[in-house]
């Protein structure tokens, strides 16, 4: 049972623009939600993270937003670039617990 | 300035011999975990030792088997592998408490292929 539900599955983006990536959980035990960026043959590594007392969180031209009422978060890549191709995996960790939930994984292809 | 190394990167091993992948970390964290990760999927979780104290998932074949004789390193052994447990596999630490993220961090895995 997938507690973690990430769309789309792989998103094409022209440099410059807006990339959008949607998650969604129904756990209200999850207080904790970070994004990984994985390069081709590298590990996961943490791009940004929320907590759901805040709506939104921006480091440089990543924005997570969240809305609790509806249980859903999404990652904005704004001004992609080529360099951000890679794939983006949304995570969801339950409060008093330290392992972490993944969505399925969005392949991101930034065309030049 | 790895922190957590895994080794090798690449394993070629035949159907059915025991195979050894090792990780290793430098950020003292208590917690150390295995992945398994196939192609465009999410990583799937083996098991993690907390400390010492091993936990398995329930779904974790009986083929995996894993050892942590130390703080620093941990290693994920696969006793008769199939063509089907070919995968990069993921090591991760992290802290056991204390936010954010729990210093949340992956090695660059190990590809495993098996002929």
């Amino acid at each position: 049972q997938q507690q973690v539900k990430q769309s789309p599955q792989s998103l094409i983006v022209q440099k410059g623009g807006i990339s959008i990536i949607n998650c969604a959980y129904e756990n209200t035990a999850f207080d904790y939600f970070p994004w990984y960026q994985q390069f081709p043959g590298k590990g996961p590594a943490l791009l940004i993270a929320i907590r759901p007392d805040v709506s939104e969180k921006k480091e440089g031209r990543f924005t997570i937003s969240f809305n609790k009422s509806a249980k859903q978060f999404s990652l904005h890549i704004m001004d992609s670039q080529p360099g951000d191709s890679a794939t983006y995996f949304c995570a969801a960790i339950v409060g008093g617990s330290y392992i972490p939930t993944f969505g399925r994984g969005t392949s991101l292809i930034v065309h030049p | 300035d790895a922190m957590v190394i895994q080794n090798p990167r690449y394993q070629v091993t035949q159907f059915g011999k025991p195979v050894t992948l090792s990780c290793s970390q430098t950020l003292n964290h208590n917690v150390m975990y295995w992945y398994q990760q196939k192609s465009s999927q999410a990583p799937k979780l083996l098991f993690h030792y907390y400390d010492k104290d091993f936990n398995n998932e329930a779904d974790t074949p009986d083929n995996f088997q894993s050892r942590r004789p130390n703080t620093s390193f941990c290693f994920l052994d696969i006793r008769s592998p199939g063509l089907g447990d070919a995968a990069m596999y993921l090591c991760a630490t992290s802290r056991s408490r204390g936010s954010p993220n729990y210093g949340y961090t992956f090695g660059s895995g190990t590809r495993l292929t098996v002929v």
